[in-house]
């Protein structure tokens, strides 16, 4: 089945430092990738959508110059929290879509757990 | 936009007993899906249902889709301690939307 990677999986920073996520798809091209956040005990929020090489689209009330995401090929996403806050705490998790499946399957990472102090 | 509502948020269930989580979309979806997440973990995909009216089981797990395409169910019978955990179930409508999950707890 299809596999999606994500590093690190878990990463503690300094309030008002930057953190690098990383999503990739391991056995497959990835032509959109999707970003999520969970807060404690929530579901997960939709971010963002990006597309190999084009901009990320951002969901309603997502800072987009504060989560910076870069798609540059199709086996890898990024996601910068820039000037990470407490409030930036949180449980990332991206998903992945494949350039031959199907619109509505996308295959979730493992997630990654941001504390910010 | 797309809202997908989830209930109940909590469901404590004797090991061993019956229980039922609901899912409702405010607008007709293309599919739903469900998952789960454990403690500590990330969603895991157990199924998608695509068609009005869909039944499928798995194992001790009951999926239903409603005629409408709007509603959704997840009967789980005679549950065990593996099932601790947060079932989410989530829309598909052009994007994914995630209902609020319903977690789980089980006494023995």
């Amino acid at each position: 089945g299809a596999v999606v990677s994500q590093h690190p999986s878990w990463v503690i920073c300094k309030s008002g430092t930057s953190v690098k996520i990383e999503c990739r798809s391991l056995d497959f091209q990835a032509t959109t990738m999707f970003w999520y956040r969970q807060f404690p005990k929530q579901s997960l929020m939709l971010m963002a959508t990006s597309n190999e090489g084009s901009k990320a689209t951002y969901e309603q009330g997502v800072e987009k110059d504060k989560f910076l995401i870069n798609h540059a090929s199709l086996t890898l996403s990024t996601l910068t929290v820039t000037s990470a806050h407490p409030e930036d705490s949180s449980f990332y998790i991206c998903s992945a879509r494949g350039a031959s499946g199907r619109a509505d399957t996308q295959y979730f990472g493992p997630g990654t757990r941001l504390t910010v102090l | 936009g797309q809202q997908v509502m989830q209930i109940p948020q909590y469901q404590h269930v004797q090991e061993g007993e019956d229980f039922t989580t609901y899912c409702n979309s405010s607008t007709t979806l293309s599919n739903i899906q469900w998952y789960k997440q454990r403690p500590g973990g990330h969603p895991v995909f157990l199924i998608q249902l695509v068609k009005s009216g869909e039944v499928k089981k798995q194992k001790r797990l009951t999926f239903q889709f409603g005629e409408a395409k709007k509603n959704s169910s997840l009967h789980i019978t005679a549950t065990q301690t593996t099932d601790v955990g947060t079932y989410f179930c989530a829309g598909y409508d052009y994007k994914l939307s995630f209902g609020a999950g319903t977690t789980v707890t089980v006494r023995a």
